[in-house]
């Protein structure tokens, strides 16, 4: 299985700053159609994870610009420009390229 | 705008079988595949496997041999049974919708269900 490694597991984080997540594989998440299925999602307290982020870089519907992804091959971030109230929650990476899928570790953010 | 909702019993006795149904509103099973994930208690998110609307399946490997999931287009749900549970299946079990296209590639998850805790106790 795929091994996502994340980092750091928590992150306390000050209104209006910056937050960063590091995502790594153990192996490459290129498919064989030269995409790169790296997603992320957010769990808000209580609730349902909701996908954030596909194919590294794309915002799905309705998510905020404050959130971006990046990275490549086997190494990939999560950032978020400024920090609000509603981004508490934690936050899994999970590649979509091998069988089985396989999630990260998750990231709890927390308001400092 | 596409709804999953869980049902099933929430308490399972120990090397029994446990049954959750997933029930898709908003839009057609047809051209999908859809999936098992859970979530133990505190813990990450592990995926369980996927039936395609054509009735093909994939298992996640740790748990082939006791699960099954299966397809009902009539009725717009899909199900999954996991055999010889113990304490280790307690769980928030949910479900969830993926994509495959040939212009598009992947597109994992970008449904869930609310989830349902299941926990296997005597």
């Amino acid at each position: 299985d795929v091994v996502m490694t994340q980092s750091p597991l928590s992150l306390p984080v000050t209104l209006g700053q910056p937050a960063s997540i590091s995502c790594r594989s153990s192996q490459s998440l290129v498919y064989s159609d030269g995409n790169t299925y790296l997603n992320w999602f957010q769990q808000r307290p209580g609730q349902s994870p909701r996908r954030l982020i596909y194919k590294v870089s794309k915002r799905d519907s309705g998510v905020p610009d404050r959130f971006s992804g990046s990275g490549s091959g086997t190494d990939f971030t999560l950032k978020i420009s400024r920090v609000e109230a509603e981004d508490v929650g934690v936050y899994y990476c999970m590649q979509g390229t091998h069988w089985p899928r396989t999630f990260g570790q998750g990231t709890k953010l927390e308001i400092k | 705008q596409v709804q999953l909702q869980e049902s099933g019993p929430g308490l399972v006795k120990p090397s029994e079988t446990l049954s959750l149904t997933c029930s898709v509103s908003g839009g057609s099973i047809s051209n999908y595949y859809w999936n098992w994930i859970r979530q133990p208690p505190g813990k990450g998110l592990d995926w369980i496997g996927y039936i395609h609307y054509t009735g093909s399946t994939n298992y996640n490997p740790s748990l082939k041999s006791r699960v099954t999931i299966s397809l009902d287009t009539s009725k717009n749900q899909f199900s999954l049974k996991l055999s010889s549970v113990t304490a280790a299946d307690t769980a928030v079990y949910y479900c969830a919708r993926q994509a495959f296209s040939y212009s598009s590639g992947w597109s994992d998850f970008d449904y869930w269900g609310q989830g349902t805790l299941v926990t296997v106790s005597p």
